[in-house]
């Protein structure tokens, strides 16, 4: 079976870092990414993990534990516009994505 | 602008009645993907095109039809929907449907059945 879990909601406050951890198990693992999706607007890429480690992309960074089944998105100097749900998907082999629930991220000033 | 499209935005129907999703994408891709976006559920993948070739259909009720007449274009055509389809319609392209393609999601369609 296909599972991915992520907490529901996270509140943070403008200027802080967040974690946003994202946990799977699924019959097949390529690669993982996480997308960010404003309310009511398509969810827009982040980052793309393969390999165990931590990839930095400005703001935001994702780390990958294949071994655990474990990754997380960080994001430093939280601004609001940050304010979003943040996906996690996993790249199944040839059955596609798999995306978790999503986190709904709150920034308050 | 995304570079994908999709029209109209917001659509309510009766279970009775025929409507289509449009889907346009302006990236040159050659994969494309319906998704459904319910309130506090994941994203489920509906159907995968790939060069014009359905290549998934995620068990999904035959009130959804999609069709696919180039790589550029996707519909999704719905008829005696069911008040539980009403969700968010979001189409997504991909250079291929190789699952390590980032795809690029269009805006989405609000589908409210009554």
């Amino acid at each position: 079976g296909q599972n991915i879990d992520q907490p529901t909601e996270m509140t943070a406050t403008e200027g802080a870092i967040v974690q946003i951890n994202c946990t799977y198990q699924t019959s097949g693992f390529n690669g993982l990414f996480w997308y960010q999706q404003h309310a009511g607007e398509a969810p827009t890429f982040l980052s793309y993990n393969v390999l165990d480690g931590l990839e930095e992309k400005g703001r935001f960074s994702s780390f990958l534990s294949r071994s655990k089944g474990y990754s997380y998105l960080l994001l430093k100097e939280l601004q609001m516009k940050d304010s979003a749900s943040y996906l996690c998907a996993v790249d199944n082999y040839g059955q596609n994505f798999v995306f978790g629930p999503g986190t709904r991220l709150s920034v308050l000033p | 602008e995304t570079g994908v499209t999709q029209t109209p935005r917001h659509l309510v129907m009766g279970m009775t009645n025929k409507k289509s999703l449009k889907c346009e994408q302006h990236l040159g891709h050659n994969a494309m993907y319906w998704y459904k976006q319910s309130a506090k559920k994941p994203l489920e993948l509906m159907f995968v095109y790939n060069f014009k070739e359905q290549t998934e259909n995620n068990s999904v009720p035959s009130r959804f039809s999609p069709e696919c007449p180039n790589s550029s274009h996707l519909f999704l055509h719905l008829h005696t929907l069911q008040p539980e389809d009403s969700a968010l319609y979001l189409c997504a392209s991909s250079p291929t449907a190789e699952s390590t393609d980032t795809q690029y999601f269009g805006p989405g369609t609000r589908l409210t059945v009554l």
